[in-house]
């Protein structure tokens, strides 16, 4: 069973950089696309991109100039930079192997 | 506003049967496979379903779903007070090469 970890700073200023890394286990970090989703409290979901286990990535159109997703399949692990952020930032934050195995997600708040 | 269309909230007395739909268009969901996760308050989405019908294992037969053009449907019969929850449709979206949801369905068991 594929077991999702996110960590990260979960208080983070306006104009910086938002990191978190997600640490795979239970399974093969190869073969599969990793993605980030997001929950804005009270709201929905939002997919902020995936990485293919080669390095390859799509994200999505309306955060692509602030993203960053980067993977180290030796650490099996797979991380997420959003630069820049701003309140409307703040959210659960998840790590997820689409559509099968989520993390338990951590809520990151952009806040001075 | 999100790309699959989902009604807001439904409702059904326990015991009862419920659907919930999923509406979007040929660049997504009739173009690629439907998945619908439930997701209890405080809690991470959970898999219910994935291409279109497949249950993962664990979970019942009660839950089912189907697809016709470019609409999904989650159907959810025997009503349990347990299944007071969000529930969520996803896909692939071709035209904007991004994976998409829907708004979200609350569902209130009476």
């Amino acid at each position: 069973q594929v077991q999702l970890q996110e960590s990260g700073p979960r208080l983070v200023k306006p104009s910086e950089t938002l990191s978190l890394t997600c640490i795979v286990s239970g399974g093969s970090i190869s073969n599969y696309y990793w993605s980030w989703i997001r929950q804005p409290p009270g709201k929905g979901l939002e997919w902020i991109g995936h990485i293919y286990y080669s390095g390859s990535t799509t994200y999505n159109p309306s955060l692509k100039s602030r993203v960053t997703i980067s993977i180290d399949t030796s650490k099996t692990q797979f991380s997420l930079k959003l630069r820049s952020v701003t309140a409307a930032d703040t959210a659960v934050y998840y790590c997820v192997q689409l559509p099968h195995y989520w993390g338990q997600g951590t809520l990151v708040t952009v806040s001075s | 506003q999100s790309v699959l269309t989902q009604p807001p909230s439904v409702s059904a007395a326990p015991g009862q049967k419920v659907t919930i739909s999923c509406s979007g268009s040929s660049s997504n969901i009739g173009n690629d496979y439907v998945s619908w996760y439930q997701q209890f308050p405080g809690t991470a989405p959970k898999l219910l379903l994935y291409d279109n019908n497949k249950r993962p294992s664990g979970i019942p037969d009660r839950f089912s779903g189907s697809k016709s053009g470019t609409s999904a449907t989650l159907g959810i019969t025997g009503l349990q007070t347990g299944d007071e929850a969000d529930y969520y449709c996803g896909t692939w979206d071709s035209s904007l090469s991004a994976v998409v949801f829907g708004g979200g369905t609350k569902l209130t068991v009476l």
